[in-house]
């Protein structure tokens, strides 16, 4: 079975510049997740949707953060401007409806200089 | 508010010793809690997840417990070696969310 495909796995951008993420979910996951990790500390929930319906985007910074994910599978996270405390890694994850337990993909490291 | 406690940050170890690595939450209202492993520029992996009705999970060399009363969840590996060393993240699912640990750094000596 495939597991949660991210892309690309690296991006170096300049500040106010923009950077798009792309999420392939595991096959049949309705639930997705877009994690932030921020270097030294636990992961941060941005946004999870529940099939192409957002349940909870209470942490996501919607002045410059947005997601979508049109069709209720594969999902992007956009950032526009970046800023330098964005460095971070990007996770997604996904998990079938009603299971808590989620998987993940591998993240995108984001350097912001 | 749920808040995740991971102590101590960082440990390092010689080969083969058994070590316990500690995660604490402030509210006993979980639904479960998940152990995940981190390896430098990867994502998680997980490892064990604990059912708030259950008491300890297994998977071979690796053991975790819940107390679910005293807000605490250990990860014990036994006979370490040097490929077991990664962050270990424990994150508890409360209120449909995951509220995540900081990690401990674990360094296996060879």
């Amino acid at each position: 079975e495939a597991g949660v495909a991210q892309s690309p796995r690296y991006k170096i951008i300049e500040k106010r510049q923009s950077v798009a993420f792309w999420c392939n979910p595991i096959s049949g996951h309705a639930t997705l997740y877009w994690y932030q990790q921020i270097l030294g500390q636990g992961p941060k929930l941005l946004i999870q949707f529940q099939n192409n319906g957002v349940v909870d985007d209470s942490q996501l910074p919607k002045d410059r953060f947005s997601a979508e994910r049109l069709k209720g599978v594969d999902s992007t996270l956009k950032i526009q401007p970046a800023k330098l405390e964005d460095s971070a890694v990007y996770l997604c994850a996904s998990s079938l409806e009603g299971s808590t337990e989620a998987f993940f993909g591998q993240g995108t490291r984001l350097t912001v200089v | 508010k749920q808040e995740v406690t991971q102590i101590p940050a960082a440990l390092s170890v010689p080969e083969g010793e058994n070590l316990v690595l500690n995660c604490s939450f402030t509210d006993s209202a979980i639904y479960n809690l998940q152990w995940f492993r981190q390896d430098p520029g990867k994502g998680l992996t997980s490892l064990l997840l604990i059912q708030s009705s259950q008491r300890e999970q297994t998977s071979g060399r690796l053991n975790a417990s819940l107390d679910k009363s005293s807000g605490r969840s250990t990860l014990y590996i036994a006979a370490s070696q040097p490929g077991d060393s990664a962050t270990y993240l424990c994150a508890v699912r409360s209120n449909y969310q995951l509220i995540w640990g900081a990690g401990t750094k674990l360094i296996i000596k060879p």
